[in-house]
């Protein structure tokens, strides 16, 4: 039964740091893993969307990895703004039409 | 990208009274639908598997009477809480995948006195 889990739990930095969040999932067999931010309250917005066969893909400030074999991704925010504030939440998928399995998630908290 | 919708976004109901959630695919066909669930500071649960033309699959722990999932048509699913209780309470949101990844309804706040 593939377990995803999230590291730290809560993160509160000052404004202008530099950040990574961490991902780690049990079964190694996926499809694909994304990256989502959820402001309280709302829904789910996708940041990066990395397939099985790559390494890392990169949106502006963002760059996430994925290290398949070990079981890990990394979410890499640079220069932080208190807009980045929200929970982030990382998600695999074993094939193209399955269900998402969902990490804890990330609190993050950018302090001006 | 392809977009889901959902409606409503937001409910309030009284204990005991249904509610109706819909689920829909407006620019692509979905055979298979997704149901989540998530509780105040807790992440997203898969509840069930919405399979159009078959029943759907409840993951353990969730209550198909409670629970009627209706996969109507190949772009629409409806999440039905029979005679909902203040734990029900809660926010709903349902995905449709394609062949490169999953999209997402921006979700439905029930709030039940």
């Amino acid at each position: 039964k593939q377990e995803v889990t999230q590291i730290p739990a809560a993160l509160s930095v000052p404004e202008g740091e530099n950040l990574v969040l961490n991902c780690s999932f049990t079964d190694s067999a996926i499809y694909n893993l994304q990256w989502f931010r959820q402001d309280p309250g709302k829904g789910l917005t996708s940041l990066l969307l990395i397939q099985s066969s790559q390494r890392e893909q990169t949106s502006g400030r963002l760059n996430a990895s994925l290290d398949k074999s070990s079981g890990r991704s990394t979410l890499y925010i640079a220069a932080s703004q208190p807009g980045d504030s929200a929970t982030y939440l990382c998600a695999v998928v074993k094939t193209s039409y399955d269900k998402v399995i969902f990490g804890p998630g990330t609190s993050l908290s950018v302090i001006p | 990208g392809a977009v889901v919708s959902q409606h409503p976004s937001r409910v309030i109901c009284k204990s005991g009274t249904s509610v109706k959630i819909e689920c829909r695919s407006l620019d692509f066909q979905a055979t298979t639908m997704f149901w989540y669930r998530q509780f105040p500071k807790k992440s997203l649960m898969l509840m069930a598997t919405s399979n159009e033309g078959s029943k759907a699959t409840y993951e353990q722990g969730v209550e198909k009477d409670k629970f009627l999932i209706n996969h109507a048509s190949l772009t629409l699913s409806t999440l039905t809480v029979t005679s909902a209780h203040p734990e029900d309470s809660s926010f709903y949101i349902c995905s449709a995948p394609t062949s490169s990844e999953q999209f997402f309804g921006p979700g439905t706040r029930l709030t039940v006195l």
